[in-house]
């Protein structure tokens, strides 16, 4: 089955603690990308990233890294979180042509007390 | 830059009545426009999407939207709604060839649906 999957699904951390989510799709995609949910904000682009070693800053880059080591995965990467971070975090990955279709993972949701 | 904006953050209608959603875009040159659906506790899942042609596009679960370059909207409709459509729902525009935000997604704020049985 073709599909995106996020771990965890659930995070609680506290300050300062280093923590990864990870994405992984199987429908060999070139573009993925990392959103962040928030309440009235809609989804926010934090990074995308075109193919494998390309990747680029979205629209709320700050706090946040990410790699592109394999096709397949790219891990979303926060090396000291803050409470300002507690959001839903979504990847979504599609072909490289332009506007193709997003297929969306089911969320991870995070709280940094 | 593009932009998005839903002007409705919650949207209450009664089951089998009609619906519309409104959704209002900036862009510079034709865009790339999408509707997608979350459900509680789910991913997104794409209902539509308008890259050229007819400016009325029909969708998944009984949805249709119709691109009007005039009022840079791209309103969603639904005839009857049913219990299931209870969801948030996003509009979003993508930028087009050529441009600087080729490929990039931006969000409007979503839509809140409560169906009342």
């Amino acid at each position: 089955e073709a599909q995106v999957t996020q771990n965890p699904r659930y995070l609680i951390t506290v300050t300062g603690k280093k923590l990864t989510v990870t994405c992984s799709q199987n429908m060999n995609h070139e573009y993925m990308s990392w959103y962040r949910q928030d309440p009235g904000l809609g989804l926010r682009q934090i990074y995308y990233s075109m193919n494998v070693e390309v990747t680029d800053k979205g629209d709320v880059p700050e706090g946040y890294k990410v790699s592109r080591k394999e096709k397949r995965n790219f891990p979303l990467i926060l090396e000291s979180p803050s409470p300002n971070q507690t959001s839903l975090y979504f990847c979504a990955s599609r072909l490289a042509g332009g506007l193709e279709t997003q297929y969306f993972g089911p969320g991870t949701r995070l709280l940094v007390l | 830059a593009q932009s998005v904006t839903q002007p409705d953050i919650h949207i209450t209608v009664s089951e089998g009545a009609s619906l519309e959603l409104r959704c209002n875009y900036s862009y510079g040159a034709t865009p790339y426009l999408f509707w997608y659906v979350q459900s509680p506790g789910q991913g997104l899942q794409l209902l539509l999407k308008y890259f050229s042609g007819d400016t009325l596009v029909q969708g998944i679960k009984g949805f249709e939207a119709e691109f009007k370059r005039s009022q840079s909207s791209f309103n969603l409709r639904k005839p009857s709604v049913h219990w299931s459509d209870a969801a948030e729902y996003f509009c979003a525009v993508g930028g087009g060839a050529g441009g600087t935000s080729y490929g990039k997604l931006t969000f409007g704020q979503g839509t809140i649906l409560t169906v009342h049985p």
